[in-house]
């Protein structure tokens, strides 16, 4: 089985300051570990992924992840938060399970940005 | 290069009825999944269609049922429509059905049921 737990579901920065997202995840094989983002009335558009190649993944827009198995974590940062970071962010885990790719989705984080 | 694309975009619908969405991939992927998004939580898994053929299906009713066409694009169906069946519904396109690979979405079908 295999779940994510995204903490704080709802964050306030200021603009400018670090953005902090927590994400951990569950899983009883090696994960494959994505975050997205969503804007208002829109889809999910992907930040960055790790498929093990480097624990530590840079993403768009300035956003990178790293992956700590010994903490079974994949937490969200960026140095200094933009106005254009207000959005829900999430965490998801995906394996192949069966033949198909299984991907569970947290139950989202949504980033305020305070001017 | 167009991204996923899903029509309608809203959906007002009664109770008992039925609906249909449709889902373009972006072309050359032959992965379709659908996911359903309660506002407020993640999206939730429905189905996977590789090929034309359903790879593999969440812990949703037989209400719920999907195809995938030759051209790669696919339908949700919902039948017998419940209050509780609104939400935004995301499609997401994929090269393969490998663990490693990025689902990209489109933007969505709200779906109202009243």
């Amino acid at each position: 089985a295999q779940s994510v737990t995204q903490l704080g579901s709802h964050v306030s920065v200021s603009e400018g300051a670090l953005v902090l997202l927590r994400c951990n995840y569950s899983s009883s094989v090696p994960p494959y570990l994505f975050w997205y983002v969503q804007y208002p009335n829109q889809g999910l558009q992907l930040l960055l992924k790790y498929t093990s190649a480097a624990t530590l993944v840079k993403g768009i827009n300035g956003f990178e992840a790293e992956f700590k198995k010994s903490e079974t974590s994949f937490h969200l940062t960026k140095p200094s938060a933009h106005m254009s970071d207000a959005a829900e962010y999430f965490c998801a885990v995906s394996l192949n399970s069966g033949g198909y790719q299984k991907v569970t989705f947290g139950t989202g984080t949504k980033l305020q940005v305070i001017p | 290069d167009a991204g996923v694309t899903q029509s309608p975009t809203h959906l007002i619908k009664t109770r008992g009825q039925h609906v249909t969405l449709r889902c373009s991939p972006i072309s050359g992927h032959k992965s379709v999944s659908w996911y359903q998004q309660v506002l407020g939580q993640g999206p939730q898994f429905i189905f996977q269609y590789y090929e034309k053929e359903e790879r593999g299906r969440g812990n949703f009713p037989d209400r719920f049922s999907a195809r995938q066409f030759p051209n790669y694009s696919s339908e949700l169906n919902v039948n017998a429509l419940l209050l509780g069946d609104s939400a935004l519904y995301l499609c997401a396109s994929s090269l393969r059905t490998d663990s490693t690979d990025t689902q990209y979405f489109g933007p969505g079908t709200r779906l109202t049921v009243l």
